[in-house]
């Protein structure tokens, strides 16, 4: 079945160690996403792919960082962990060839910060 | 600015009773999509339906109903003889094309979720 996938499901991390979240695709979507979403909230987007062209959330730390070397693959790149970026992280697709389309989520990575 | 509420933060039924999420949005636009997805304890978010402005008729999918409203701004959730595998937080969400930076650049505006819970 095509889909999003997301390694690791959990990754623990320490404070200030470098982690990349990695998302997989066979949807062949144009669109790439990736949201924050902490305890009992909605999710947050990050930023977004749209092929190669990139497009950062205006309220997105610098520490956070993204990397698309191919359609299929994207990944999130924290590069000083801090205790409040733990939280799922969750990447998503769309096609991207026409308007309004519904977002395809991958099952989340949760980042836990020692 | 675009926003979604969702009023009910946790609501708990008991297997098959019928059980209605609210959802409310906010857009100056008039042309503009509203969705519901649905998270699962696994952590996944599961689309469940997309619905445009210029469509107001009610659609129904098995147990599942959506009322739309635009009088009163409205995109409601009904889910009949609820099952224990409907438990999951469920997100209201909207884009618009204010939304959107360029073609294809979608940005879902999330409501703040409802936690269902069915009890056996």
């Amino acid at each position: 079945d095509a889909m999003v996938i997301q390694n690791p499901r959990y990754q623990v991390t320490q404070f200030g160690k470098p982690v990349t979240l990695s998302c997989s695709q066979t949807l062949n979507h144009n669109v790439m996403y990736w949201y924050q979403q902490k305890s009992s909230q909605a999710p947050k987007l990050l930023f977004h792919y749209y092929d190669k062209d990139f497009n950062n959330e205006a309220d997105t730390p610098d520490n956070f960082q993204s990397r698309r070397p191919n359609t299929s693959f994207c990944f999130l790149d924290i590069r000083s962990p801090g205790l409040g970026d733990a939280a799922m992280y969750l990447c998503a697709t769309s096609e991207g060839d026409t308007e309004y389309n519904e977002q395809f989520f991958g099952p989340g990575t949760r980042l836990t910060v020692l | 600015a675009q926003k979604v509420t969702q009023a009910q933060t946790e609501i708990s039924v008991v297997e098959k009773e019928d059980v209605t999420l609210d959802c409310v949005y906010e857009t100056r636009d008039t042309t503009y999509y509203l969705f519901w997805y649905k998270q699962p304890p696994s952590g996944e978010l599961v689309f469940l339906i997309r619905r445009n402005s210029f469509d107001e008729q009610n659609e129904i999918s098995g147990r599942y109903s959506w009322n739309f409203q635009k009088s009163t701004s409205s995109f409601n959730f009904t889910i009949t003889a609820s099952q224990v595998v409907d438990s999951a937080v469920y997100f209201c969400a909207l884009t618009t094309s204010l939304t959107i930076s360029n073609f294809g650049n979608e940005k879902l505006t999330f409501g703040t979720g409802t936690r269902l819970t069915i009890i056996p």
